[in-house]
């Protein structure tokens, strides 16, 4: 199993401040990793895709980068809505085994 | 728009069984491989199984395979899942989510969830 670690647990941001968040791979996953934020209450949203391609509708003020095991979620100036849990997943293998990081919580410093 | 809403999660014991529905809208149903990803109360996301377009080909993670069973009807543009031998492990919010069209393996559209308790 690929084992996805995201550091740090916990991010405390000022609004307007950039916010960047790390997902490692335990072994190369090529650009096959998205990122998905989640809201209190709410289902996850798919935000990047192939390590760096923004979803239709998500603001350019998030970004991805890296490749293989190494990757960076960038939010450049945090909105009061950007204030959520952060989840990588990769998605290298077939058959399925698909596996999350176990999430970045974005709060309001 | 597309819609995926899950019904069918409630409080059961353990070794009971229960049955989750997701009612899709908004797509050719027909054409997308789906999924049941499933998150513990306060913790992570975890994928739980695979279905193909067709439902010819399924997949289930090793935490669950054996007891639960994912299905799908094409024409009634529902998916299933069969969950038996319940136990307390399993108690999560359960997740329908679609996967992206192609060779790329990502969630594009999720449900709002279902909750699933196991408990005596």
């Amino acid at each position: 199993e690929i084992v996805m670690t995201q550091s740090p647990a916990t991010l405390s941001v000022s609004p307007g401040e950039r916010a960047t968040l790390s997902c490692r791979a335990s072994q190369s996953v090529s650009s096959n990793l998205a990122w998905y934020q989640q809201k209190p209450g709410q289902a996850p949203r798919l935000l990047i895709y192939g390590a760096s391609t923004r979803a239709t509708g998500i603001p350019a003020r998030f970004s991805g980068s890296g490749s293989g095991t190494e990757f960076t979620l960038t939010i450049s100036s945090l909105q009061s809505e950007d204030f959520a849990v952060y989840y990588c997943q990769q998605y290298n293998n077939w058959p399925p085994a698909w596996t999350f990081g176990q999430g970045t919580k974005v709060e309001i410093k | 728009e597309v819609q995926l809403v899950e019904s069918g999660g409630g409080l059961v014991q353990p070794g009971g069984s229960l049955r989750l529905s997701c009612a899709a809208s908004g797509f050719t149903f027909s054409s997308y491989e789906m999924n049941w990803v499933r998150q513990a109360p306060g913790k992570g996301l975890e994928w739980v199984s695979y279905i193909s377009s067709s439902g010819s080909t399924i997949y289930y993670a090793d935490s669950v395979k054996g007891r639960f069973t994912i299905s799908r009807d094409n024409a009634k543009n529902s998916l299933y899942l069969q969950m038996n031998s319940l136990r307390a492990e399993d108690t999560a919010v359960y997740y329908c989510a679609r996967l992206t069209d192609g060779y790329s393996y990502y969630f594009d559209y999720w449900g709002q969830g279902t909750l699933v308790t196991v408990s005596s």
